[in-house]
């Protein structure tokens, strides 16, 4: 079942904090969180593991609520680098042979 | 360090040509493998994805098919392109028992004129 993003978009000046989140309506094991820059590949940012963990990378950082299947993502005083389109990915149980499914991403986009 | 390739970066097709599209890992060993299309502005949609030589499985019924000859290759395929399979494919890998984090290869960008 395909993880719920919002917003669907969001506008930002630089400096500026933007919060994504992610909502799965079954139980998840993790979640993971990828960027997407215009005509490029998705880039692998961070997993969250079942444990309500959170994470950090650089001025991004990441919550996963288990209870509520739900994943966040902060950017913090954004940069105009951090433009781009932001996709989660859910898998509800470990396992290599798991298809992860992905989010219809969040276009995030950073003025000057 | 593991490596993914995927070639060509872009292609313009007609209708009703044949397609093929190759990827291979470099790195690491018995990778799953992934084909995903994105269209313009959408996100992505998973088609193929294999967990060894040989096994594919189809998530979208289409005219497109996918091959895995060897450990680390995996190939998409089309007999006849239609307008609609226009977009940007990216194939990717992921550790076969792990927690599944996907490293996507830079993508072909397709255009079925």
């Amino acid at each position: 079942q395909q993880p719920v993003q919002s917003p669907q978009a969001v506008i930002l000046r630089e400096g500026e904090d933007a919060v994504i989140n992610c909502s799965s309506s079954k139980a998840l094991y993790s979640v993971h969180w990828y960027r997407q820059k215009h005509g490029e590949a998705p880039v692998f940012l961070m997993i969250l593991l079942k444990g309500g963990e959170q994470k950090g990378h650089d001025k991004i950082s990441a919550s996963f609520n288990e209870k509520k299947q739900q994943s966040s993502l902060y950017l913090t005083a954004s940069q105009l680098s951090y433009s781009g389109t932001y996709f989660c990915g859910t898998l509800p149980t470990q396992g290599g042979s798991e298809k992860l499914v992905f989010g219809k991403g969040t276009k995030l986009t950073v003025n000057p | 360090s593991q490596t993914i390739h995927q070639w060509p970066a872009t292609l313009v097709q007609p209708v009703g040509s044949p397609l093929s599209l190759e990827c291979t890992v470099e790195g690491t060993s018995n990778p799953n493998l992934y084909w995903y299309r994105q269209a313009a502005g959408r996100g992505l949609q998973l088609l193929f994805y294999s967990v060894g030589i040989g096994q594919i499985s189809s998530e979208v019924p289409q005219n497109l098919s996918a091959s895995r000859p060897q450990d680390r290759q995996f190939i998409l395929s089309s007999k006849k392109l239609l307008l609609s399979d226009s977009g940007f494919y990216l194939c990717a890998w992921s550790v076969r028992a792990g927690i599944n984090i996907q490293y996507f290869g830079a993508g072909t960008r397709l255009s079925v004129l």
